[in-house]
């Protein structure tokens, strides 16, 4: 069965500095996908990133960059120079290639910027 | 191009009552997913669909929940009669077969009381 694990419930950090959200996973599977939501005080989820995992080239995007590595099946999540607008509640997740397209979220990281 | 479209944002009812939530999916999605999110359970799928058949409803809590997908643009996901149990969030989201991302819609806060 897959399984996501995020073990930081809460963080707060003071902005500008760098904060790390990890996530483990757990599958079976060869090929999957890995994604990153955000999920702010206005509740909609927002997608972040997808990640196929025969591709561990780490990522940049701005202020976000991402961390994959299958041999510690972690896939973190770095915010660099965080601002108030970061707060939110970030989910990790999961899903097979081939076949359903479920996604298995982890329970979320509520990340607290404070100015 | 419009996103995932929800409504109601917010309904309010009594305990007994019939509750239908409605999503209009990105249109050329294929895939059409609700989800439901408590605290203490997170997020979890329902049901999802696939060219408007159910592929998956495992995750349909009780007889009480029901989902349908007529066509392309519309899926509903209904629940009679509603427990106070069933508050939460509900989620649509749709997705694009070789993508794999899922979008959102912005949620149907649900309050039985």
């Amino acid at each position: 069965a897959q399984k996501v694990t995020q073990a930081q419930t809460e963080i707060s950090v003071v902005e500008k500095e760098d904060v790390t959200l990890d996530c483990v996973y757990e599958t079976r599977d060869t090929t999957y996908y890995l994604f990153w939501y955000k999920q702010p005080p206005s509740g909609e989820l927002v997608f972040l990133i997808r990640r196929n995992s025969f591709d561990e080239q780490n990522e940049i995007s701005g202020r976000y960059s991402w961390n994959f590595q299958k041999s510690t099946s972690s896939f973190n999540f770095t915010i660099t120079a965080s601002q108030v607008v970061d707060s939110a509640v970030y989910f990790c997740a999961l899903s097979e290639a081939q076949g359903a397209q479920k996604l298995v979220f982890g329970q979320g990281t509520r990340l607290t910027i404070n100015p | 191009d419009a996103g995932v479209i929800q409504s109601p944002r917010h309904e309010v009812t009594e305990m007994g009552q019939e509750v239908t939530l409605r999503c209009k999916p990105i249109s050329g999605h294929d895939y059409l997913f609700w989800y439901r999110q408590t605290m203490m359970r997170g997020l979890e799928l329902l049901i999802y669909f696939n060219n408007n058949v159910p592929i998956d409803d495992s995750g349909m809590p009780e007889d009480r929940f029901s989902a349908k997908m007529p066509n392309a643009s519309f899926s509903t996901l209904k629940i009679q009669p509603s427990e106070p149990r069933d508050s939460a969030v509900y989620f649509c989201a749709s997705s694009f077969r070789g993508h794999h991302e899922q979008y959102f819609g912005p949620g149907t806060r649900l309050t039985v009381t």
